[in-house]
């Protein structure tokens, strides 16, 4: 695709239940990040996957946070028993080893 | 570990006047530095990058930042600011792979 893709746009769950977010990045890139941006706050690293290296999963803020990259391309972002403190833009983004990332427009997540 | 410093969190200027965004880093290894600006409920849209090569770097709509290594610095600067530059900026580095993000500069421009 042209650039890279999530979704869905906007999410609102209940409180405890599971989400499912995705990512759908350049093709081509071999680097695939997430982020998550809550409001009036930087941007928040949580996962990143190089290739069919072992993902680095040092930002995960709990274990209810897991994500998945199959074949090389998508990847999916799973919150389990989601909290109101979850609520917040997570951002996928992709690149190559030496440039820029590129971001998709975000999953807004929230959580009733 | 590396890590992002913008010390403004708002900068509210006049159209048409000069402004300079601020960013410090620190990191043990060489860094690659980038501008960031995400305009109202829009992703991140890369404005600048530092890879090599010339420590000025410039944007098509008008954006500099300079890399100076000594200072650990790469501040973002526009002679003349338009009410369309109302966004907000964010710093990045990377290292060996991650992009560490500062927390980001809310740029008004006012008429």
């Amino acid at each position: 695709g042209a650039g890279v893709s999530q979704s869905p746009s906007n999410k609102v769950t209940e409180k405890g239940k599971d989400v499912e977010l995705r990512c759908d990045p350049i093709s081509g890139h071999t680097a695939l990040y997430w982020y998550r941006q809550s409001l009036g706050q930087g941007l928040e690293f949580l996962i990143y996957f190089q290739g069919n290296s072992a993902p680095d999963k040092s930002g995960l803020p709990s274990d209810r946070f897991s994500a998945e990259r199959t074949g090389g391309s998508v990847s999916t972002l799973t919150i389990q028993r989601t909290q109101q403190e979850d609520s917040a833009v997570y951002l996928c983004a992709s690149s190559l080893v030496a440039s820029e990332a590129f971001f998709g427009q975000g999953t807004r997540l929230t959580v009733v | 570990a590396q890590s992002v410093t913008q010390l403004d969190s708002q900068v509210p200027v006049f159209e048409e006047a000069p402004v300079e965004l601020r960013c410090n880093y620190s990191s043990s290894v060489s860094v690659y530095l980038f501008w960031y600006v995400q305009y109202p409920n829009q992703g991140l849209q890369l404005l600048l990058k530092y890879l090599s090569g010339s420590t000025l770097v410039k944007s098509i709509n008008g954006f500099e930042a300079e890399f100076n290594k000594s200072q650990t610095s790469f501040h973002l600067r526009k002679p003349s600011v338009h009410i369309s530059d109302t966004a907000e900026y964010f710093c990045a580095v990377k290292g060996t792979y991650k992009y560490i993000f500062g927390t980001g500069t809310r740029l008004k421009v006012l008429a």
